[in-house]
């Protein structure tokens, strides 16, 4: 079983629609996590990170934590064709492990006009 | 530049022959790390240098690949006797101290091994 898992998918939606993206996760040592997009052929690109249970908001994006259920999200409103890319989850625990972030599969995500 | 460089961004090579990836990171940025991304997959870790030195290698899959920094900037993954599963690309990111919660990466070198 892989430490991160997400659901491939693919995603596709129509312009304005809400997307909900999700991860689980096995390891109680993850302390932090973030959400980052991808376009073809391009690196991953930092979107949201948080370190608690709960939400943060920025624009259009929500991320949810659940520590509770090992369960993270990522809401985004409003979609755009821009939107579309693959979007990864990625997660990061302290200590001797400070400097690795373990990644979800990806999730690609299609916004239609 | 102002992002991560990484050189080159293809390159094919044929089985058992040696590779070298270069990476730029940020000016300023002491935390570098390598990644690798498989078709379909999310990225890997590799590799993480906190200055000049390796602070985790626990992601190198086995004694073929190396890393180096030397003078705590630009870093070159050196991989030898390459293999057909090595295909792939190697993602580069740094970051300004240990926070890699805000890491940058680079857009890859895309590696094929024939």
């Amino acid at each position: 079983q892989k430490e991160v898992e997400q659901d491939p998918g693919p995603l596709s939606v129509p312009e304005g629609a809400i997307v909900s993206l999700n991860c689980t996760y096995s390891n109680s040592a993850f302390q932090y996590f973030m959400w980052y997009r991808q376009y073809s052929r391009k690196g991953p690109e930092l979107l949201m990170y948080t370190y608690s249970s709960g939400n943060k908001e920025d624009g259009r994006f929500t991320a949810q934590v659940d520590k509770s259920s090992k369960y993270i999200s990522l809401f985004i409103r409003d979609s755009q064709p821009s939107d579309s890319a693959t979007y990864l989850c990625a997660m990061g625990a302290g200590g001797t492990s400070y400097g690795k972030l373990t990644f979800g599969q990806g999730t690609i995500l299609t916004v239609h006009p | 530049g102002a992002g991560v460089s990484q050189t080159p961004s293809n390159k094919v090579t044929e089985k058992g022959k040696y590779v070298e990836l270069r990476c730029d990171p940020i000016s300023g940025h002491t935390a570098l790390y390598w990644y690798r991304q498989s078709l379909g997959q999310g990225p890997e870790f590799l590799i993480y240098f906190q200055g000049t030195g390796a602070a985790d290698d626990s992601g190198l899959p086995n004694d073929r690949f190396f890393a180096v920094r030397p003078e705590g900037s630009v870093s070159t993954l050196k991989i030898q006797r390459t293999e057909r599963g090595d295909s792939a690309v190697y993602l580069c990111a740094s970051s300004f101290g240990r926070a890699n919660t805000e890491a940058f990466f680079g857009q890859g070198t895309r590696l094929t091994v024939v």
